[in-house]
Formats: C-alpha cells, sequence, structure tokens
C-alpha cells in the first residue's frame, strides 16, 4: 500500500506561536485533506486540497498541495489552548481510497 | 449540512454477542467507508461502499459484516469479536467522485468495549 509519512510526530509548543507540519507521500494523490481529531472524537475536516500548488486558509490555519502531488504541510498561525489534538493528513488515489498519516500530536501551553 | 451521525456512541459487548453499528448520511454521498481506530494511531480502513455496493474489502474477518441497505445508511454487524476488536469504529462518507478529488467526512464514532 502507500505509505504517508508525517512529521513532526508531536509537539509541544507555546500559545501564540506558529506551528508548521507536513506530509510526504511515495506516491502521488488527487486530493490531499487535513483533519482535526479530539479525544474519543471523529476527525473533523478542516482543509481540503485538489489541485497540486493549491494554498488554501481556514481562519489561522493555511494548507497547500505540493508542486509533485506527494506533499502537503499545515500551517496554524497564533496557536491557541483549543488546536490541542491530533492532527492527520490524508491523501486520495483515484479510486475510493485514503491513506493517513500517522498524526501530529499537538500540544500548547498556555 | 456535512453531518454523519452514528449510533451507538458507546458498545459493550461480550464475545458471543451479535450487535450492529449504525451510520447515517443525508449529504447525498455514494461512497461509505468503515475505519477501525486504536488509541493514537490512524484509522484504519476495513470497508468501502460505492453506490450501494462493497468494493473494497481490506481483508477484514468475517465476524464484522457490512451492510448497505440504501445509499444514505450503513451498518456493521459483530458477531463472536474478540477482545482485541475493542476500538473507536469509525463511518466516513464521501461523493465518490471519479478520479478522487473527492472529500471524506467522518462521523463522530462509536466505541467499542469487547468482554
Amino acid at each position: 500500500g502507500q505509505q504517508l509519512n508525517q512529521s513532526p510526530q508531536s509537539m509541544f509548543i507555546q500559545e501564540g506561536e506558529d506551528v508548521s507540519m507536513n506530509c510526504t507521500s511515495s506516491s502521488i494523490f488527487n486530493t490531499w485533506l487535513w483533519y482535526k481529531q479530539d479525544p474519543g472524537e471523529g476527525p473533523v475536516l478542516l482543509i481540503a486540497l485538489y489541485k497540486a500548488g493549491e494554498l488554501t486558509s481556514n481562519g489561522r490555519l493555511t494548507a497547500q498541495f505540493g508542486i509533485t502531488r506527494k506533499d502537503s504541510f499545515l500551517n496554524i498561525s497564533a496557536s491557541i489552548p483549543s488546536d490541542v489534538g491530533i492532527y492527520f493528513c490524508a491523501g486520495q488515489d483515484n479510486f475510493n481510497k485514503f491513506y493517513f498519516g500517522s498524526g501530529t500530536k499537538l500540544n500548547v501551553k498556555p | 449540512d456535512t453531518e454523519v451521525t452514528q449510533t451507538p456512541k458507546h458498545l459493550v459487548m461480550g464475545m458471543t454477542n451479535k450487535k450492529s453499528l449504525k451510520c447515517e448520511q443525508h449529504m447525498g454521498h455514494r461512497a461509505m467507508y468503515w475505519y477501525k481506530q486504536k488509541a493514537k494511531k490512524p484509522p484504519e480502513l476495513m470497508f468501502v461502499y460505492s453506490y450501494e455496493k462493497l468494493s473494497i474489502n481490506e481483508s477484514v474477518p468475517s465476524r464484522f459484516s457490512p451492510e448497505c441497505p440504501n445509499s444514505s445508511l450503513l451498518n456493521l454487524h459483530l458477531h463472536a469479536l474478540q477482545p482485541e476488536d475493542s476500538a473507536l469504529y469509525l463511518c466516513a462518507s464521501s461523493q465518490d467522485k471519479s478520479g478522487g478529488r473527492d472529500t471524506q467526512y467522518f462521523g463522530p464514532g462509536t466505541r467499542l468495549t469487547v468482554l
């Protein structure tokens, strides 16, 4: 199966700092999605990217679809305590299959 | 509306029980998914239904039996589960656009504990 490498695995930051995480793939994807998951809940979609080079924002979040179609990054600016959670990237191939990164656990110190 | 609902929220069952998990979406999506998620791990794909037909089965043991009664509903029937099957079970749906460029939405999950 396709491998998605997500980094970093975890981050400990101060409130107000900016955060960056990324995913790389061994294969080309047609779609990149970024999710946030709180404990015991389902992943919530943050940003969807459909085109190589696309840069999309959602409030303090910005994500980009890499030009090679094999990578994507997510930036969070001016972090706040409610940003705490696990962030997953997901890529979709030509079929109904989504591949997930291993997750980035974000901790924000007030 | 991007809501996927799942019931029950929590389920505790014995190894000899038979139970079912239910999922519903009213977004007109034609692909529906079951995932299993262990703590601190990413969701792990189990099944995909496309236009109410099973299109992907990721070699899931037969004690898990999916069913898609119509385009809005997805069930997962459970029988003779093992304690290691305890996990968060997530349902998701997407439009099923050809060639990718799809967006997948998740439900809140069912926390399953097998005793």
